[in-house]
């Protein structure tokens, strides 16, 4: 019964390096987002997927890149790292209406 | 804009004492609202939902309200327990398109034995 599984749960990258967060979800759901939370605020969209196939910018999109490889996996790619992408990742998934189950989170650091 | 401000930022409690939390909001239109507990270093986890329709919600020692009208929730914990020390995070949805979650920064509670 595991839900929504991110990797990794820490990373520590260079400043230019790049790196892909990884997650998947075994409850079936269309949906699929990332996120990013930041000291002080709340949770931002970064990028989702309504369904296998698309993907959508949301609130924070710029330097990251996704891949909605199918249905169960979701994949979050930095380009080249930067120390303003410092912060907590999280996957999440839904289906239709109802709640969304969150990972575990990536804590990330960019040097 | 669709904002989500959540009130006090941050709580301390003794344990067995009760607490409110206050979440008000301008997201429109309006779909559902959730509270979230996130614990440190995990992800949030939903506690309860609240449709337009509905004013008051249990769910074991936590009793979230509704009023659409003003646009404001509460979450209010009972008896609480030193597991209950989290961030109480406020979500709400609108009914248009799926990027359609807007956050709440969260209320710190931390429960002191």
């Amino acid at each position: 019964n595991a839900g929504v599984t991110q990797t990794p749960k820490f990373q520590v990258l260079k400043t230019g390096q790049s790196m892909t967060l990884q997650c998947a979800q075994d409850m079936n759901h269309n949906s699929m987002y990332w996120y990013r939370q930041d000291p002080g605020m709340g949770l931002r969209l970064i990028y989702y997927s309504a369904s296998e196939g698309t993907t959508d910018k949301g609130e924070v999109p710029n330097g990251y890149n996704v891949s909605r490889l199918n249905k169960r996996e979701f994949s979050l790619r930095l380009e080249s790292a930067a120390p303003s992408q410092t912060s907590v990742y999280f996957c999440a998934s839904n289906q239709g209406n109802t709640e969304a189950f969150f990972g575990q989170g990536t804590r990330l650091t960019v040097v | 804009k669709n904002q989500v401000e959540q009130s006090p930022q941050s709580l301390i409690i003794l344990e067995g004492k009760n607490c409110t939390l206050q979440c008000n909001y301008t997201v429109s239109p309006f779909s559902n609202l959730r509270w979230y507990k996130q614990d440190t270093g995990r992800g949030p986890v939903s506690l309860t939902i609240m449709t337009f329709s509905e004013n008051t919600k249990s769910n074991g020692r936590y009793t979230a309200t509704l009023d659409a009208d003003t646009k404001q929730s509460s979450l209010h914990i009972t008896a609480s327990q030193l597991s209950d020390s989290a961030s109480y995070i406020c979500v709400v949805r609108t009914n248009s398109g799926y990027s359609t979650l807007t956050f709440g920064k969260g209320t710190m509670l931390l429960v002191s034995p």
